[in-house]
């Protein structure tokens, strides 16, 4: 099957930097990357529509200015975490759409973030 | 009210015994039904999508009540492998086919 990577797949931050999570489609290419977010216990949350080439739509409820997400090619989204808080820390989850033969989502290893 | 809805379990089973997982959604609209498995601090893997008629995969079976909004997944002769939380997932065409995950419900298999 395809395979998505991620990196780095896990970071500890101080609190106020910056975390840039790269996502990769190491064997196809994805106009469409997705960002999710996935708290303990809880279900993962879809935080961002990634298109290549064009704005990112962002689900209500996320600041598009602290998550930064740039696709600039076909292989490559990144999120970044902008002046990250002990509140940000998650288990951070990216996947790559693919529609044929038939409409599919590939999904990164994650990336686990703690702020300090 | 959340769209995707689980028992959280844990449900706790003995190797070899059949366990069955229950799911329901809200929107009405929704067009793709899916299980996924995740295994504690990895990424979700696809199991099987769910299809009206039911379809069956191995020891799994999944089935969807369209009327009643509801998914199940049915695991026979249950293996220690089993052991993951299993997410149900909804995906709605309207909005950018857009994946909605349930919490999911925990599985723990024991000798």
């Amino acid at each position: 099957g395809a395979v998505v990577s991620q990196h780095p797949s896990w970071v500890i931050c101080k609190s106020g930097t910056s975390v840039k999570i790269e996502c990769r489609s190491l064997d196809f290419q994805a106009t469409t990357m997705f960002w999710y977010r996935q708290f303990p216990k809880q279900s993962l949350m879809l935080m961002a529509t990634s298109n290549e080439g064009s704005k990112a739509t962002y689900e209500q409820g996320v600041e598009k200015d602290k998550f930064l997400i740039n696709h600039a090619s076909l292989t490559l989204s990144t999120l970044t975490v902008t002046s990250a808080h002990p509140e940000d820390s998650s288990f951070y989850i990216c996947s790559a759409r693919v529609v044929a033969p038939q409409e599919t989502q590939y999904f990164g290893p994650g990336t686990r973030l703690l702020v300090l | 009210r959340k769209e995707v809805e689980q028992d959280p379990g844990p449900f706790n089973v003995p190797e070899g015994a059949t366990v069955a997982f229950n799911c329901t959604y809200s929107n009405s609209a929704s067009q793709s039904f899916f299980w996924y498995r995740q295994d504690c601090r990895k990424e979700p893997k696809l199991l099987m999508s769910v299809y009206s008629s039911g379809n069956e995969d191995g020891r799994f079976t999944a089935q969807l009540n369209r009327a009643s909004q509801y998914i199940s997944l049915l695991i026979r002769d249950s293996k220690l492998s089993d052991s993951a939380t299993y997410l149900c997932v909804v995906r709605n065409t309207g909005g950018g086919n857009k994946l909605t995950f349930g919490t999911g419900t925990q599985l723990k298999v024991e000798l």
